[in-house]
């Protein structure tokens, strides 16, 4: 996605906490920050979702900036099935169906 | 079923031939896309489904490409006369299209691998 920049890859521990950052300096006011998964030979996996506010689920928390231009997405404690490629995007609910990744970071859990 | 399934897993073919990709979405599930993604390359989506209607085709890539659906459900994509180009893991997914709905999460298959040689 041309609108958001993720650093190519990172190393984690396994059971260490994982923050993967992603900045998306332009984006407007009624577009949502979005993290996918994409593990080795499977489809994209949706994470999480937010607005402005931080957000937690089952599988991770979203930190996002007060300015909405940078968000970090943690996982509180990798395991080796978190290795993958993780996607940040930013889309207007709604009317963009059209998912687009861009390169994303690719993730490696190390034991 | 549980999930969005694809059918094939795996097709190699020869240039020239015809393939037909197969889509079972998640049961009750109103829309449904298209995507590919190939070797290095981001995700490229393809056509968008609302029960059988295609309300937006643009990203096929040429009318070699063609995918129905029918009975709102099972999806195919077909591909006439394959290049080498076209090679790439071809994903399907599904979400329950609504307004009221703020995600319109789109769960995804896990892709058919096309190799053309």
């Amino acid at each position: 996605d041309a609108k958001t920049t993720q650093p190519p890859s990172m190393d984690c521990a396994e059971g260490r906490a994982a923050n993967l950052p992603c900045n998306h300096s332009t984006i407007s006011g009624n577009e949502y920050v979005y993290w996918y998964r994409q593990i080795h030979s499977q489809g994209p996996q949706y994470i999480i979702h937010g607005l402005k506010n931080n957000e937690t689920n089952e599988m991770a928390s979203l930190i996002i900036t007060e300015d909405r231009k940078s968000s970090t997405l943690i996982l509180p404690h990798a395991t080796l099935r978190d290795t993958a490629v993780y996607y940040c995007i930013v889309r207007v609910v709604f009317n963009d169906y059209k998912l687009s990744f861009g390169a994303g970071t690719t993730v490696t859990v190390r034991a | 079923g549980a999930g969005v399934s694809q059918s094939p897993s795996n097709k190699v073919t020869e240039k020239g031939k015809d393939v037909e990709l197969r889509c079972d979405p998640i049961s009750g599930h109103t829309a449904l896309y298209w995507y590919r993604q190939s070797l290095g390359q981001g995700l490229e989506f393809l056509i968008y489904f609302q029960g059988n209607s295609a309300p937006d085709k643009s990203g096929l890539p040429s009318d070699r490409f063609s995918a129905e659906r029918t009975g709102g459900s099972v999806s195919t994509l077909t591909i006439q006369r394959t290049q080498q180009e076209d090679s790439a893991v071809y994903l399907c997914a599904s979400s329950s299209w609504g307004q009221t709905d703020p995600r319109n999460e789109q769960f995804f298959g896990p892709g058919t691998r096309l190799t053309v040689l």
